[in-house]
């Protein structure tokens, strides 16, 4: 069954706009966590964002923040004020106990 | 990257051959991780390991061997390369605690012929 679904293949978004990425998951495991994780064209990964399923607040840091609606399993990325650089895939992740499950990603493409 | 090394960073196999994909780390990190990366599927976990000695399969386990005698190295062996394993492999390290961010290596890519 698929753990983590990624509903948009493509998004686009005008440089300077916030963008809503989405990111569903399934799990009976009450101790989980949520990864947001960039790969630019250059193929290398890059951790963005942590939501533990316990923690009562919402992630941020700095322009991403990760809107954690547990009751909706839903764990969608938020990126503010879109920077030409934040074109790349991104992928939504979530890791119980030590199995790792990714998304099949969303390419985001920020426009000029 | 910092942190992860993986070499090499391309190989061509014939089928039926067998190679080993190394994986070294220099943050003293216990968990390690290889995944592979299919076009449209995002990555799937192959095998983890949360520290010297100990392994385990992950989503993907079939046709890759693990072992973990240090707590630097953590190599990948395909025993008998298929057209099916042409893939890009990456190895990654978790923190011990939260976040957990993985570090990731720069990957390889493999293509079996």
């Amino acid at each position: 069954a698929q753990k983590i679904t990624q509903t948009q293949p493509g998004m686009f978004v005008q440089e300077k706009e916030a963008v809503t990425l989405d990111c569903t998951y399934d799990t009976s495991d009450p101790s989980y966590g949520l990864f947001w994780y960039k790969q630019p064209s250059s193929g290398e990964m890059i951790f963005l964002i942590y939501q533990g399923s316990y923690d009562q607040q919402n992630a941020t840091e700095g322009r991403y923040s990760l809107n954690f609606q547990k009751a909706r399993k839903s764990a969608n990325l938020v990126i503010s004020a879109s920077q030409l650089g934040d074109s790349a895939m991104y992928f939504c992740a979530m890791r119980e106990t030590n199995d790792m499950r990714f998304g099949a990603g969303t390419r985001l493409t920020v426009k000029p | 990257n910092a942190g992860v090394t993986q070499t090499p960073k391309f190989q061509v196999l014939k089928t039926g051959q067998s190679m080993t994909l190394q994986c070294a780390q220099d943050m003293n990190h216990e968990y390690m991780s290889w995944y592979r990366q299919d076009p449209g599927m995002g990555l799937r976990l192959i095998h983890y390991s949360v520290g010297a000695g100990i392994t385990d399969q992950g989503e993907v386990p079939n046709g890759y061997n693990v072992s973990r005698s240090t707590t630097e190295d953590f190599p990948l062996r395909l025993l008998s390369a298929a057209p099916s394993q042409t893939s890009v492999y990456f190895c990654a390290i978790s923190g011990d605690f939260p976040p957990y961010e993985q570090y990731f290596g720069p990957g390889t890519r493999l293509t079996v012929t």
